[in-house]
Formats: C-alpha cells, structure tokens, sequence
C-alpha cells in the first residue's frame, strides 16, 4: 500500500524558511516522479512543484521560483521542499503527491503558516 | 498558463441522483484531464485520469468523457460518501493548473 507521510509544517515569520518532507513507502519510489500541491485555507488546490524520476525535470509555478526548491534522495525515499523568503501567501496545507496515472497517491498534508 | 473554469461551482443532489460536472480549459489539454473528489479535512483522491479512465479503486458509477477543451465527469447515481469538493486538472502542459472546485452538497 502507497504511503506518503509530510512532516515540517508549522508556523514561521515573513522572509522565513522551512523545510518539508515526504517518507514514502510501498512502491518503488525512484522509478516515480513526485509533486507538491497546496491549498489555502477555504481555498482551492494548486500545484507548486514537481521531480521527475532521476531529478532530470524539475518545475515550480511561477510564485514560488527562485523562493522554493524541491529535490528527492532515493536512497532514503524521501523528497524534500525547501522554502525560504516565505510570505503570507503561502499559508496553505502542503500535499506531497506522487505522479503516475496522475497525480495518484497524496499524503495527508502539512499546514505552513506564515504570520508575525 | 492554462485556465480551468468548472461549472457549477455548488450542487445541489440527492441519493441515487445522476450528476455532471463541467471542466473548460482555455486551450486544448489532448485529453491530459483528471478528476479529484475531496471532503473536508482529507487528502484529494484521484477518480479519473487521461479524461476517461478511472482511478484504482473507483467504482464504475463515475465517468469521465470530454476532448480538446470541454470536459465532464457523470456520476450515474450519486451515493453517500460521493459528497464533497470536486477538481479537474489539466496536466498537459505546466504549470499544471486545477479548476476551482465544485461543491456537491445535499
């Protein structure tokens, strides 16, 4: 059975940093591209950054770039998104999701919040 | 970017109900189409991807058809535990973009 457990959240100051994981188990993570995907509070979903299998594509909405980076580490089936210089807007729960048919396994989320 | 705009943006239904949702992209996505079902305070599930194909698990009471830049998931009768929020996504092109969500509510 697919599971991604996040880990990270909290709540930082504006021009912070944090760092999210995601521990997955019960396929062959390497051979998976992953993504994370956010939602605002009461808001809808949206997409932040995807790794392709072997890290040979990364992409990141246009918000985040420059701010966040994602990277994975097969060894330990782990992917990481590191964000600094962080702002109110992007206060969200942050899904790490894997990508097969889709976006086809999510984890349960972790909630960021950005306040003073 | 690629703008999702689905339609209605709340339901109103009942058991045993036929429903269908609308997902209009503003270009053509090849039919790089999926739906997600979400309830409050879960993770989305993966119902339908590549338009038409459902998700592991997913009962056969939900289909998806649509081509180009007009989409639809039917729910041929609406059960209990399918309430809740609704998304497609275009994952076509990036960034990958999701529609605003349409609420299915009793």
């Amino acid at each position: 059975e697919v599971h991604l457990v996040v880990s990270g959240g909290g709540l930082v100051k504006p021009g912070g940093s944090l760092r999210l994981s995601c521990a997955a188990s019960g396929f062959p993570f390497s051979g998976y591209a992953m993504n994370w995907v956010r939602q605002a509070p009461g808001k809808g979903l949206e997409w932040v950054s995807f790794i392709s299998s072997g890290s040979s594509d990364i992409q990141y909405t246009d918000s985040v770039k420059g701010r966040f980076t994602i990277s994975r580490d097969d060894a330990k089936n782990s992917v990481s998104l590191q964000m600094n210089s962080l702002r109110a807007e992007d206060t969200a729960v942050y899904y790490c999701a894997r990508v097969g048919s889709a976006i086809d396994y999510w984890g349960q989320g972790t909630l960021v919040t950005v306040s003073s | 970017d690629i703008h999702m705009t689905q339609s209605p943006s709340t339901l109103s239904a009942s058991v045993g109900d036929r429903v269908t949702i609308t997902c209009r992209a503003s270009q053509n996505i090849h039919t790089w189409l999926a739906w997600y079902q979400q309830t409050p305070g879960k993770a989305p599930k993966l119902l339908i991807y590549a338009t038409s194909n459902l998700g592991s698990g997913v009962p056969s009471r939900f289909r998806g058809s649509g081509s180009q830049t007009e989409y639809t998931l039917t729910i041929s009768s609406l059960q209990p535990d399918d309430f809740g929020t609704y998304y497609c996504q275009q994952y076509n092109v990036y960034p990958w973009t999701f529609g605003q969500g349409t609420n299915v509510e009793t």
